[in-house]
Order: C-alpha cells, then structure tokens, then sequence
C-alpha cells in the first residue's frame, strides 16, 4: 500500500514568487495534517482536514498560506507570494480517525531566495 | 498549553554503547507521547507511544520509552546502538483530542554512531 506521497521533494523559487506543495494521503485515511520545519527548530503544526473540512488552521502562519483538500482527498497548499522566511521543509501527514497514529510523508523542502 | 524538550540537539554514541535520548514535556491533560524517527532521505516514522497502561513501551528497532509522570519526562532508550541507528529523532506529545492526534513537537536530536 502507498504511503504518503508528497510533491514536490524540493523546490527553489525567489522571493515574491508563487508555489504550490501537494500531499496525497494514504487511500482511506479523512485525517489530514501539515506541518512545517524551519531549520533547526520544531516541526509545527500548521493545519488538520478533516476530509475536505479544515478542522483547525490555527498554526497557519499569515494569509499568504492557503489550503485546500477539494473532495476530501489530496491537498495543496499554496503559498504566495513566498518570503524568505518561508523556507523550511512542509510535512504533510494523514491517519484514521481514533487511530493515535500519523503516518508522514518524505517532506517537501521550500528555499526561496 | 503543551510543549516538549529535548536536550541535545546533537548526541554521539559509540557502536554497541547505550542511546539515551532524553524528553520532558508539559501538557495540562494526561499526555499521549510519541516518539519518530527521520532517516536520511524518508519521511518521519513512528518508534513508539505512549497512550495509557504500561508505561514502558517497546517499539521497533530495540528502543523502548519510559513514561515518568513524576519526572514529566520520556526518555529514549536502546541497550546496544548499531550503525543503522543514526538519524533524527523526535519527541512529540499529543492530548489525542481523539479525531484530531494534533502533534507538539521538540526540536529533534541528531544521533551519530561511532564505529
């Protein structure tokens, strides 16, 4: 079985730019979370869908950020335009409900220049 | 509000030697404790946990956990560190709002294996 798969594994854009990360969660799984790692520090919570509901956006850093999950499936999350201090690497992870367990994926790691 | 750290971003132990990664959190409700592993190239995978019950837990890969309410602390342990233990690991605590496993995480601690 598949498991969490992100897209981008990495991406480069320039300040003031447009990008999108996308997050397909393991098949079945209507817990969806992402996280984000600024170098060096803690991995924060950032949102929680539950299927295509957004249950708590409250680690959402700003309004440049933006997350979707139409049909309750995979997710994007937009961020635009980028600062530099966007940079990190965004984790994205889903579970069953109840379960007590996040599976996550490989991360897709932002630099903006 | 939770939190959770972790002392010593970086350890190194020899091969064979004992790993103690150390944890202390806080949390204002019974904590659900979890700890992950982040191996060069992958993903974070989940080592062990702790909801209720015993309050020792074994995961994989010989590490175990042990829950110390006394202490707030969940310190990562392995008798005989290999090779293929180095990564990162990370400490995280949860009051598993159940449909909701919203993770607080510590900073991470970087593990090298010396030959």
């Amino acid at each position: 079985e598949a498991g969490v798969t992100q897209f981008p594994s990495h991406s480069v854009i320039e300040k003031g730019q447009t990008v999108t990360l996308r997050c397909d969660p393991i098949s079945g799984h209507d817990n969806l979370y992402w996280y984000r790692r600024v170098m060096g520090k803690e991995i924060k919570f950032l949102l929680h869908f539950v299927k295509e509901s957004k249950q708590d956006e409250s680690g959402m850093p700003n309004n440049r950020f933006l997350a979707e999950r139409t049909g309750g499936t995979y997710s994007t999350l937009k961020v635009q335009p980028a600062e530099l201090e966007d940079s990190g690497v965004y984790f994205c992870a889903s579970s069953l409900p109840w379960a007590g367990e996040l599976f996550f994926g490989e991360g897709s790691r932002l630099t903006v220049l | 509000a939770q939190s959770v750290t972790q002392l010593g971003s970086h350890v190194s132990v020899s091969e064979g030697a004992l790993v103690l990664l150390r944890c202390n959190y806080s949390s204002s409700v019974p904590p659900y404790l979890f700890w992950y592993v982040q191996y060069p190239n992958q993903g974070l995978q989940l080592l062990l946990k702790y909801t209720t019950g015993a309050t020792l837990v074994k995961g994989i890969n010989g590490f175990e956990a042990e829950f110390k309410k006394s202490e707030t602390s969940f310190h990562l342990t392995k008798p005989s560190a290999h090779m293929s233990d180095a990564a990162e690991y990370f400490c995280a605590v949860s009051d598993l709002n159940f449909g909701n496993e919203k993770l607080t995480f510590g900073t991470g601690t970087r593990l090298t294996i010396i030959p």
